[in-house]
């Protein structure tokens, strides 16, 4: 089974528009982290914002939010007040186990594709 | 800059050569990641290096592919005999080991095997 599943190949989104990044997660480990990654077109990998799975907030780093559903195990990335230079491929990625590097660092999904339209 | 640094950012190689990727991670960084990323998918896991500790080479796709890390910082991805299936992008990562253990990212070596 797969460990992050993003169910949304591509979306196309209206510039201003709020936009809801879907990403559900496998684990039976009670300790883990969530991250999502932005890849513009030019193929750096952007750290976004991070969701521990004990904290008691939803995080948020400016436009970005993360809906952090624990009994769903579901971690959706939400991005207010889309901007053009949001368009790139949206990565959710989970480590698991909450110290140490982990053995294999973090897990990805396969991505969204996200174009902003003006 | 400060960053983890990569090269080659493009390497165009004929079949059956062997090919050296270089990465060097963040200073202070003690886990170094390597991924491979073919067009259009995901993260694929390879190698894990953490500090002076044997890697976690799980991840390589075969006996082709080895890694080395000297010295607990710089890192080289060795590909031998290279195949065109292992045309990707390669990309490092570095991270202090912590409880966020946010990765950071090189911005890649594009390979290209004809």
């Amino acid at each position: 089974a797969q460990k992050i599943t993003q169910t949304q190949p591509g979306m196309f989104v209206q510039e201003k528009e709020a936009v809801t990044l879907d990403c559900t997660y496998d684990t039976s480990d009670p300790s883990y982290g969530l991250f999502w990654y932005k890849q513009p077109s030019s193929g750096e990998m952007i750290f976004l914002i991070y969701q521990g799975s004990y904290d008691q907030q939803n995080a948020t780093e400016g436009r970005y939010s993360l809906n952090f559903q624990k009994a769903r195990k579901s971690a959706n990335l939400v991005i207010s007040a889309s901007q053009l230079g949001d368009s790139a491929m949206y990565f959710c990625a989970m480590r698991e186990g909450m110290t140490g590097g982990g053995a294999d660092g973090l897990t990805f999904g396969k991505g969204t594709h996200l174009i902003i339209q003006p | 800059g400060a960053g983890v640094s990569q090269s080659p950012s493009n390497k165009v190689t004929e079949k059956g050569k062997d090919v050296e990727l270089r990465c060097d991670p963040i200073s202070g960084h003690t886990a170094l990641y390597w991924y491979r990323q073919s067009l259009g998918q995901g993260l694929e896991f390879l190698i894990y290096f953490q500090g002076n500790s044997a890697p976690d080479k799980s991840g390589l796709p075969s006996d082709r592919f080895s890694a080395e890390r000297t010295g607990g910082s710089v890192s080289t991805l060795t590909i031998q005999r290279t195949q065109q299936e292992d045309s990707a992008v390669y990309l490092c990562a570095s991270s202090f080991t912590g409880a966020t253990g946010e990765l950071f990212f090189g911005e890649g070596s594009r390979l290209t095997v004809l």
